[in-house]
């Protein structure tokens, strides 16, 4: 069965620095999404992707963050300077033009030290 | 900005007994509700979604009850069985382009044997 991967699992980094998040969607979806949940929180919707542009995006995802579709497989999230609450999972999802479900990856844990 | 709301954080019942997991919601714009299951360490897994011209949707063990007037949706599991304990999350989208989703907080189902 076709899964969303993404890559690392756990991304370590300190203050100030930028991060680079991967996420493989399903191949046949149209529309991408990385959703993020703080320890204890509930899951937050950031931005959603398609047709090579943002459609939506939310309070969270300002200035410091950026989503990209570098070539035909990968969808990334890169934030520029990363603070100590954007320690997080971040979760990458997809889906096809016509359904509402999305699909989710396994999400990578970030940690700002 | 509390959209969805799963008012029971957590949930324990027997195997073989019916779990019913409880979600309202505020928004009236909302017109498509899902329910995924999260384990530890792994992203939210897809169960079920039902649309708002629908009041009932059955996959399985699995049911969800939608009332439109109160707002309400449920997530009816028989029987239960260990392997469904997990964190259940609701979630509504407003149908259209890239559709954001909604997570409520969650309800942490145990099923004992």
């Amino acid at each position: 069965e076709p899964e969303v991967t993404q890559t690392p699992s756990h991304q370590v980094t300190q203050m100030g620095q930028e991060v680079i998040l991967r996420c493989v969607p399903i191949s046949n979806h149209l529309y991408f999404y990385w959703y993020r949940q703080i320890l204890g929180q509930k899951v937050e919707f950031l931005v959603s992707f398609y047709n090579n542009e943002i459609s939506e995006k939310s309070e969270i995802f300002d200035d410091q963050f950026s989503v990209e579709r570098p070539d035909g497989s990968n969808f990334t999230l890169k934030i520029r300077s990363t603070k100590l609450e954007d320690s997080a999972m971040y979760f990458c999802a997809s889906s096809v033009i016509r359904t509402y479900e999305q699909y989710f990856g396994p999400g990578t844990r970030l940690t700002v030290t | 900005d509390q959209q969805v709301k799963q008012n029971s954080p957590s949930l324990s019942v027997q195997e073989g007994r019916i779990s019913i997991l409880n979600c309202d919601y505020t928004n009236s714009m909302f017109d498509y509700f899902l329910w995924y299951k999260k384990y530890p360490a792994e992203g939210p897994t897809f169960l079920i979604s039902i649309s708002s011209i629908k009041d009932k949707n059955e996959d399985g063990r699995f049911t969800v009850f939608l009332n439109k007037s109160a707002k309400h949706l449920s997530l009816h599991i028989v029987p239960s069985q260990p392997g469904d304990s997990a964190v259940y999350f609701c979630a509504a989208t407003q149908t259209g382009t890239a559709s954001k989703l909604t997570f409520g907080t969650g309800t942490r189902l145990q099923v004992t044997l």
